[in-house]
């Protein structure tokens, strides 16, 4: 078991392009979540799923933020049209229900 | 809407000294309370988790007490070292088991 992967590490865009993230759970975790954090906060929760079924999405998560866990496995997050406030460090973190959260390195995402 | 507040925002102290570190919350009504490390431009490194039956744990050098009464947890780090440095955050999970984290503490352990 190697842990909670993110890829890629770093991505850099431009205003009005689309990128996806992927996450890939330790593997006997059932839950996943996305959380979202800027320089000086905590991480803001954005998502989670147990299983394949997405639970609970924050009001963070505007229409143009999508994630999907297709078979309960890996996850991915999809920004639409990014905009420049978008750029944050996103963390995804999995775990046995209501036990202790393994996160991911993140992506650190930068709209120019 | 859960509130989590830690203090003090951040701390630097000479290595060998015993911290105590604060985290509060608005909502009684929690699952459990975690607290976590994270080094700059990394995640971040699950330290101990308290269900909310629980009073304390502990791990190594570090110790986490829970009072969910007073909604309240407190790290304590015994002889703080240099590699101790990092921001420490604590996060509160309550029954619809969506975290809320706190903004941390940041702390420098100089030699």
């Amino acid at each position: 078991d190697t842990g909670v992967s993110q890829n890629p590490r770093h991505k850099i865009t431009k205003r009005g392009q689309n990128v996806t993230f992927r996450c890939d759970p330790i593997s006997e975790h059932n839950r996943l979540y996305w959380y979202r954090q800027t320089l000086g906060q905590g991480p803001e929760f954005l998502t989670y799923f147990q299983n394949e079924a997405q639970l609970e999405k924050s009001r963070l998560l505007s229409d143009r933020f999508s994630a999907e866990r297709p078979k309960g496995s890996f996850s991915t997050l999809e920004i639409q049209r990014t905009e420049q406030g978008d750029s944050a460090m996103y963390l995804c973190a999995s775990s046995e229900m209501g036990d202790t959260q393994y996160f991911g390195p993140g992506t650190r995402l930068t709209v120019l | 809407k859960q509130e989590v507040t830690q203090i003090p925002a951040a701390l630097s102290v000479p290595e060998g000294e015993n911290l105590v570190l604060n985290c509060s919350f608005t909502d009684s009504a929690i699952y459990n309370l975690q607290w976590f490390r994270q080094d700059p431009g990394k995640g971040l490194t699950s330290l101990l988790l308290i269900q909310s039956s629980q009073r304390e744990q502990t791990s190594g050098r570090l110790n986490a007490s829970l009072d969910k009464s007073s909604g309240r947890s407190t790290l304590y780090i015994a002889a703080s070292q240099p590699g101790d440095s990092a921001t420490y955050l604590c996060a509160v999970q309550g029954g619809s088991y969506i975290p809320t984290f706190g903004r941390g503490t940041s702390l420098i352990v100089h030699p």
